[in-house]
């Protein structure tokens, strides 16, 4: 099946600080790229879907300033939590959908661990 | 929007037993519906999907079957093995690059 690359995979930062999460789709075009976030033992929550070329489409409750996603290309789209805190701890986790003929299945990266200390 | 609800959130069975975990959803636009499989800190993987015009599909020791009229869909995993546990997560969207609507996840234990 087709692959999304998430890096980093951890990341441990200070408060106050800021870090970027890269996901590439690595044979295939996404267009469209959904960020998610995952508490322990919980759900996945989209907080965004990325979109190649324009603004990013944010869900009710997540603060566009605090989590910039930037979709530059068919191939890579990044997620940067601004001004860390550690309440922003929590595994972040992309997906893109490969659309065929045939096919229609998300794929996800390898998630994020966020560590804010 | 689309709400996905999913029972039940934990699940214990032993070795051999059969598993059923069973997901509904709300808007009838919905024509897809996968359901992954997600370890402790890996991500999650497709296991098994079903499209609207399908009934039920089965692929070895798991199914998947679909009633459009109860907007419920449900995943039956038999003779279940220790590494059947993990997190099982339904979802539901339309098909082409709308986003998927998870349901909250189940927890699949399985005891030797």
């Amino acid at each position: 099946g087709a692959v999304v690359s998430q890096h980093p995979s951890r990341v441990i930062c200070k408060s106050g600080t800021s870090v970027k999460i890269e996901c590439r789709s690595l044979d295939f075009q996404a267009t469209t790229m959904f960020w998610y976030r995952q508490f322990p033992k919980k759900s996945l929550m989209l907080m965004a879907t990325s979109n190649e070329g324009s603004k990013a489409t944010y869900e009710q409750g997540v603060e566009k300033d605090k989590f910039l996603i930037n979709h530059a290309s068919l191939t890579l789209s990044t997620l940067t939590v601004t001004s860390a805190h550690p309440e922003d701890s929590s595994f972040y986790i992309c997906s893109a959908r490969e659309v065929t003929a045939m096919n229609t299945e998300a794929f996800f990266g390898q998630g994020t661990r966020l560590t804010v200390v | 929007g689309e709400n996905v609800e999913q029972h039940p959130s934990t699940l214990s069975v032993q070795e051999g037993d059969s598993a059923v975990i069973k997901c509904t959803y709300s808007d009838s636009a919905s024509n897809y519906f996968p359901w992954y499989k997600q370890e402790l800190g890996k991500r999650p993987q497709l296991i098994i999907d079903i499209r609207s015009n399908v009934g039920e599909k089965k692929d070895q020791r798991i199914a998947v079957t679909l009633n459009k009229t109860a907007k419920h869909f449900s995943l039956h995993i038999t003779e279940t093995q220790p590494e059947d546990s993990a997190v099982y997560f339904c979802a539901a969207s339309t098909r082409g690059y709308s986003t998927l609507t998870f349901g909250k996840g189940t927890m699949l234990l399985v005891s030797p």
